[in-house]
């Protein structure tokens, strides 16, 4: 079975400063992780996602996430926070084959404070 | 290309009703999923369906059916509304060759 973790379920930053939202998974084959961004009454759309390529992966938005095998972690980060960016921001998990589907942490809602 | 589409946008049903969710999707995408969403629970799969006729379960598929007669449709039939069923429903599609899902617009549904 697979799981992720989100440490923190709001988190507010000032605008211009580091954006860092933490999400550990739980595996028992590689994963594939992925980052979605919901923002106020809308669908998620993903943000960036990781699929045993490059360990640094880069989304849009300025967001990028590193994917810690040794940490399980894949944390999202963004250098200069923008009132855009507020929304809520969840992790997501899936196995690297066929059908399988993906499960969601419980989310982290980022405030950005102007 | 209108992408994921879901019909109602919000809904009241009073217990014991019964109501039909729309999803159709214009991007010819074989995998389809119906999630709900609860504040501070994060989503959990209802059902998904792998192509046209094949539909399986999710985590939490109690109170729910869903068809597939089209690639394109797929709705979730709610029988016998209870308040533990009011939520936001989305619906998502994707390719078999992707593993990113894109995502309707939601279906905020109130069970009094």
């Amino acid at each position: 079975a697979q799981s992720v973790t989100q440490l923190g379920s709001h988190v507010s930053v000032s605008e211009g400063a580091l954006v860092l939202l933490r999400c550990n998974y739980s595996s028992s084959v590689p994963p594939y992780l992925f980052w979605y961004v919901q923002y106020p009454n809308q669908g998620l759309q993903l943000l960036l996602k990781y699929t045993s390529a490059a360990t640094l992966v880069k989304g849009i938005n300025g967001f990028e996430a590193e994917f810690k095998k040794s940490e399980t972690s894949f944390h999202l980060t963004k250098p200069s926070a923008h009132m855009s960016d507020a929304a809520e921001y969840f992790c997501a998990v899936s196995r690297p084959k066929g059908n399988e589907k993906l499960t969601f942490g419980t989310g982290t809602r980022l405030t950005i404070i102007p | 290309n209108a992408g994921v589409t879901q019909t109602p946008k919000f809904r009241i049903l009073k217990i014991g009703q019964s109501m039909t969710l729309q999803c159709t999707q214009d991007m010819n995408h074989n995998y389809m999923y119906w999630y709900r969403q609860d504040p501070g629970m994060g989503l959990k799969l209802i059902y998904y369906s792998v192509g046209a006729g094949i539909t399986d379960k999710g985590e939490v598929p109690n109170g729910y059916n869903v068809s597939r007669s089209t690639t394109e449709d797929f709705p979730l039939r709610l029988e016998l509304a209870a308040p533990s069923q009011t939520s936001v429903y989305f619906c998502a599609s994707r390719t078999s060759a992707s593993y990113e899902q894109y995502f309707g617009p939601g279906t905020r549904l109130t069970v009094t």
